[in-house]
This record gives C-alpha cells, sequence and structure tokens, in this order.
C-alpha cells in the first residue's frame, strides 16, 4: 500500500530555469495539496486541486507557480523562471474525500521535494 | 495576527519528564485540530486528532478549548524519541476547501 509519492526528492535548479514537481496520490485519494516548508518555518498552505479541477489556490504565488492534477497521473507543481527564493521543500499531500468523517480530513503526506535554486 | 500561534521553544527536558505544548486560534469557526510531528528535514506526520471532550493515545493527551481557542497537547514520560517539531493543525474553514493550516512548530528537544 504505497503512501504518497513524490519526485524527484532533490531537485537543483539555477536561476530563470523551470521546475516541476511530480506527486502521486495514495491509492483512492482523489484530492491533493501542495505545501510549501521554507528553511526554519512552517508549512505553508500553496493549493488544493482535485482531479482536473483546482478548488482553492489562494496560497499559490501569482506568478511563475502553477499546478494541475490530470484524469491520469500525478499532479505537477511547476515554477517557471525560479528564483533563489523559491529554494524550499514542497510537500504534497492527499486525502480521501472532503466531509464530516475523521479519515476525510486526515492528510498523509509524502516526503517533499527539496528544491534548491543556485 | 497569525490564524495559528505556537510558542517554537525550543522545550529542552530530561527522559521521563511531562511536557506541555500549547496553541492558539484565530478563527472561531474552526472545526478540526489535530497535532502532526515533523523530523528534522522529513514529512509531517499525524500525531491524533483533538476533539472537545479531549483525547488520549498512550502518553499523549490533547485538549481542546473552544471558548478559548486554544489546543494542547501533553506527553507524558518522554522518550528521546519524542525528540521532534510538533505541529499544531487547523482546519481551513468556508467553502469546499479541506486545507489545513499549520503553526510554526514547536521543538522538542529531549535529553537523556
Amino acid at each position: 500500500n504505497a503512501g504518497v509519492m513524490q519526485n524527484p526528492r532533490h531537485l537543483v535548479r539555477r536561476r530563470g530555469q523551470e521546475a516541476r514537481l511530480r506527486c502521486s496520490p495514495m491509492k483512492g485519494h482523489s484530492h491533493v495539496y501542495w505545501y510549501r516548508q521554507l528553511p526554519e518555518e512552517g508549512l505553508k498552505f500553496m493549493v488544493y486541486l482535485q482531479k482536473e479541477n483546482i478548488i482553492d489556490e489562494s496560497g499559490m504565488p501569482k506568478e511563475r507557480f502553477s499546478a494541475e492534477f490530470p484524469k491520469e497521473g500525478p499532479s505537477i507543481l511547476r515554477i517557471q523562471q525560479v528564483v533563489r527564493g523559491d529554494s524550499a521543500a514542497y510537500f504534497c499531500a492527499s486525502s480521501s474525500w472532503v466531509g464530516a468523517e475523521a479519515e476525510g480530513e486526515k492528510l498523509f503526506f509524502g516526503s517533499g521535494t527539496q528544491l534548491s535554486v543556485l | 495576527r497569525k490564524e495559528v500561534e505556537q510558542d517554537p521553544g525550543p522545550f529542552n527536558v530530561p527522559e521521563g519528564a511531562t511536557v506541555a505544548f500549547n496553541c492558539t486560534y484565530s478563527n472561531s469557526a474552526s472545526q478540526s485540530f489535530f497535532w502532526y510531528r515533523q523530523d528534522c528535514r522529513k514529512e509531517p506526520k499525524l500525531l491524533m486528532s483533538v476533539y472537545s471532550s479531549g483525547n488520549e493515545d498512550g502518553r499523549f493527551t490533547a485538549q481542546l478549548n473552544r471558548a478559548s481557542q486554544y489546543i494542547s497537547l501533553l506527553i507524558r514520560d518522554s522518550k528521546l524519541s519524542d525528540s521532534a517539531t510538533y505541529l499544531c493543525v487547523v482546519k481551513g474553514y468556508g467553502g469546499a476547501t479541506n486545507k489545513l493550516i499549520f503553526g510554526t512548530g514547536t521543538l522538542l528537544a529531549v535529553q537523556p
């Protein structure tokens, strides 16, 4: 029973390049969340997606960042023209559904992608 | 004011000690509350949910005070393996969002 899978674990990019982070949710989960954790800071919500839909992107920077969760395949967080301030750990999490039941509220996290921008 | 506030610590305690963490949240409409644990540079893992009636899981006890918008976590008989950052988490409110809002965490270091 594989958990949330993220790849790559480590990603190094030079300023101005593009970064693509992938996340495959747990089997049976259709809700995906992306969080960013800067050094010495807490996790900040970025975006919440269901298959083919962005539900809440209130935490996404207005420019250069985009996310998708296609019908087939993993969720992708894309950062264009990366800058040094984008260096952080990016965590993906998944859950089964939105509702009153406790199980649906629990998020299961992947191991994260550590992005380093040179 | 931050949506979820925690004392960052660090809390340095000897093995066997009892330690308590506190957390406050700003939105009175919040419905669900959790404690997560994060080890250094790893993913957060759910420790326990927090209910109004309070709940206990082994050495861990969580309490919720809705009137004061306050959440606590008590760890009894601390072990070295309890050393980690403890994250207070509140479920976001409004619409269909299920997002969790994380505090910045409280660092616990259990000393031998």
